[in-house]
């Protein structure tokens, strides 16, 4: 029974470099969502997604920033041209489809640290 | 815009003592969320509260919430350095925002010997 799994667990980019980081939801799952945590701060949505379609992008930088959960595969936050303060923890949670059930908990995976070098 | 507040952000107490941290928020919610994080770890799920009036009890730690007052309370009850870690709060929007929940700052808790 796998959680959300996330890679990869760490990740150093250079400025200027892409990174992408990849979350699969728990089996069955088809909510995904993407957080960001700077040091020493509380977690930030950034993006809401279902499979081939964001639902809210609200908290997601407009530049640089893009994500995409496909019919197959994982859901991919990618972050172009990495500058310093893109250094955070990325944590993705998932939720299970069920109609007209709105107190579905979100199962977070273990986080992807981005360093900026 | 929901906004989440926690207080204290930073609680330093001696094993054995109880205290309590404070979570309010600013708009109507159906969930509100209790989670624990160690360094460099994940969230580690702690409380579900769904109804006003709902509490629950896992070990020394105890959730309420009262949705009239915003407000949700964790109380720590005799606490041991175990229960060193950031808590966080964290709330469920709409409706419409799926399971998308709002965090507050966190409360860095250290419990010294």
């Amino acid at each position: 029974n796998a959680g959300v799994m996330q890679n990869p667990r760490h990740l150093v980019r250079r400025r200027g470099q892409e990174a992408r980081l990849r979350c699969s939801p728990v089996k069955g799952h088809s909510h995904v969502y993407w957080y960001r945590q700077l040091p020493e701060e509380g977690l930030k949505f950034m993006v809401y997604l279902q499979k081939e379609n964001i639902i809210d992008e609200s908290g997601m930088p407009k530049e640089r920033f893009s994500a995409e959960f496909p019919k197959e595969g994982p859901s991919i936050l990618r972050i172009q041209q990495v500058v310093r303060g893109d250094s955070a923890a990325y944590f993705c949670a998932s939720s299970p489809v069920r109609e007209l059930v709105w107190n579905t908990e979100a199962f977070f995976g273990q986080g992807t640290r981005l360093t900026v070098v | 815009e929901l906004k989440v507040e926690q207080n204290p952000l930073f609680l330093s107490m001696q094993e054995g003592k109880n205290y309590t941290i404070y979570c309010n928020y600013s708009t109507t919610s159906d969930r509100l969320y209790w989670y624990r994080q160690d360094p460099g770890k994940s969230l580690e799920s702690l409380f579900v509260l769904l109804s006003n009036g709902a509490v629950k009890q896992e070990g020394r730690l105890m959730a309420s919430l009262d949705t009239k007052a915003r407000l949700s309370t964790l109380h720590i009850t005799a606490a041991v350095h175990d229960l060193s870690a950031t808590y966080f709060c964290a709330v469920g929007r709409t409706k419409t925002s799926g399971s998308r929940l709002t965090f507050g700052e966190g409360t860095q808790l250290t419990v010294n010997p």
